[in-house]
């Protein structure tokens, strides 16, 4: 079925450097994807969403990218910090069904 | 506002016991979802409701039952209790197209 998952399950970086997680979908039905953060013993929180009509978009030291041509999303983290360390997902809607279609995630390390 | 809350956070159970996760949101949001998470794993979907009375299943529903009485609660029970089963659940809530808030989870072990 569709799925959405992505390229690398651990990124280490060094703190300071800037950090890119990427995530693959295969719905091109999908209009809405979201990037999650899950600290251990946590629920996931919320850091950025993008709807399919943008290619682009930014908070607060992170900005989020979407490829619909080839079906690609990425998080950017600008200058990592300690606190950045967690577990990341990229999730999808599915069919404008607010169900959301989380990937299997990437766990980001800081290293001093 | 408490957000998403959800209880027990932690429950050992016996193969066949049945029991019940509960969770309730006080941000009034119409959608509220169980999912669960196997260790290194993302989210799969349980169940969804998208108001008081309605239900749907997700990818991984076999094994429960959940309803949706008020606004506020969904709660979601197991019948009988599988080592398939043992996991952590994490229920949250959101508005119509809005980002999802997510409880702070339940981890259930059957044995």
């Amino acid at each position: 079925g569709e799925s959405v998952g992505l390229h690398l399950p651990t990124l280490s970086v060094q703190e300071g450097d800037n950090s890119i997680i990427n995530c693959a979908y295969s719905n091109s039905a999908s209009d809405y994807f979201i990037w999650y953060k899950q600290e251990s013993g946590k629920g996931p929180q919320f850091i950025i969403d993008i709807r399919s009509n943008m290619d682009k978009r930014q908070g607060q030291r992170v900005t989020v990218l979407l490829n619909k041509t080839v079906k690609h999303l990425s998080l950017q983290i600008a200058a990592t910090q300690p606190g950045d360390s967690a577990v990341y997902f990229c999730a999808e809607n599915e069919d404008s069904s607010y169900k959301l279609i989380f990937g299997s995630g990437t766990r980001l390390l800081v290293r001093p | 506002n408490a957000g998403v809350t959800q209880t027990p956070k932690f429950r050992i159970l016996k193969i066949g016991q049945s029991m019940t996760l509960q969770c309730t949101q006080d941000m009034n949001h119409n959608y509220m979802y169980w999912y669960r998470q196997d260790p290194g794993m993302g989210l799969k979907l349980i169940y969804y409701s998208v108001g008081a009375g309605i239900t749907d299943k997700g990818e991984v529903p076999n094994g429960y039952n959940v309803s949706r009485s008020t606004t506020e609660d969904f709660p979601l029970r197991l019948e009988l209790a599988a080592p398939s089963q043992t996991s952590v659940y994490f229920c949250a809530s959101s508005p119509p197209a809005g980002e999802l808030f997510f409880g702070e989870g339940s981890r259930l072990t059957v044995l």
